[in-house]
């Protein structure tokens, strides 16, 4: 199972580019890296997902080294609404055959101050 | 509507109880996912359904956690003689399809609290 690691809690300041890193040494070949942001009482949101380099949309981009044992997630310029709680998951479900965990990481708690 | 539903929104039981908690997946969304998280922890995951497939139960935590998907669409999950433990947000997902790209959509969750 694809383990992940991530720094327990952020602090930044509005403005800033915040870089968190996700740590998973036993990513499979077949593996996908998503990130999900968590604000309190509600369900994750998608933000981001690739497989290898780098991966941009509006919100945030993803760098992924050639080894992908780990990844990174950049949000630019944040804002007091960014503070969430954001998650990297590796892995994806496979419906026959030999079952895969969804291992979401214990997740970042990403403070943004004024 | 628009997003993955769930209900009830809050459920407090005694030990011992059985319950029920409902997912209402977005419409035409083959792949359903059910996870838990207890307080300040991440997600843990617990049962997945694609299509119609057997359900991928890897996740369930014991024989008292249980999963049905009725039709392909509503899913139950049923936990059995709670405790105290059991105390925590049960989150629903579905997703377009259960491939590696696929965007999971997650519902506002279930609070269960077990006395």
């Amino acid at each position: 199972l694809a383990k992940t690691t991530q720094p327990i809690s952020m602090d930044s300041y509005e403005g800033q580019e915040v870089n968190i890193t996700c740590s998973h040494n036993n990513i499979a070949t077949n593996d996908y890296i998503t990130w999900y942001q968590q604000f309190p009482s509600q369900g994750p949101r998608f933000i981001i997902q690739g497989y290898k380099t780098k991966v941009t949309n509006e919100v945030a981009s993803l760098f992924i080294p050639a080894d992908r044992k780990s990844s990174t997630l950049s949000l630019p310029r944040v804002s007091l609404s960014d503070t969430a709680v954001y998650y990297c998951l590796v892995g994806f479900p496979i419906s026959s055959g030999s079952a895969r965990q969804l291992t979401f990481g214990s997740g970042t708690q990403l403070t943004v101050l004024p | 509507g628009a997003g993955v539903s769930q209900s009830p929104s809050n459920k407090v039981t005694e030990k011992g109880k059985d319950v029920e908690l409902r997912c209402d997946p977005i419409s035409g969304h083959t792949a359903l996912y059910w996870y838990r998280q207890s307080l300040g922890q991440g997600l843990e995951f617990l049962i997945y359904f694609q299509g119609n497939s057997a359900p991928d139960k890897s996740g369930l935590p014991s024989d008292r956690f249980s999963a049905e998907r009725t039709g392909g669409s509503v899913s139950t999950l049923t936990i059995q003689r709670t405790q105290q433990e059991d105390s925590a947000v049960y989150l629903c997902a579905s997703s377009l399809t259960g491939g590696r790209l696929s965007e999971q959509f997650f519902g506002p969750g279930t609070r269960l609290t077990v006395l």
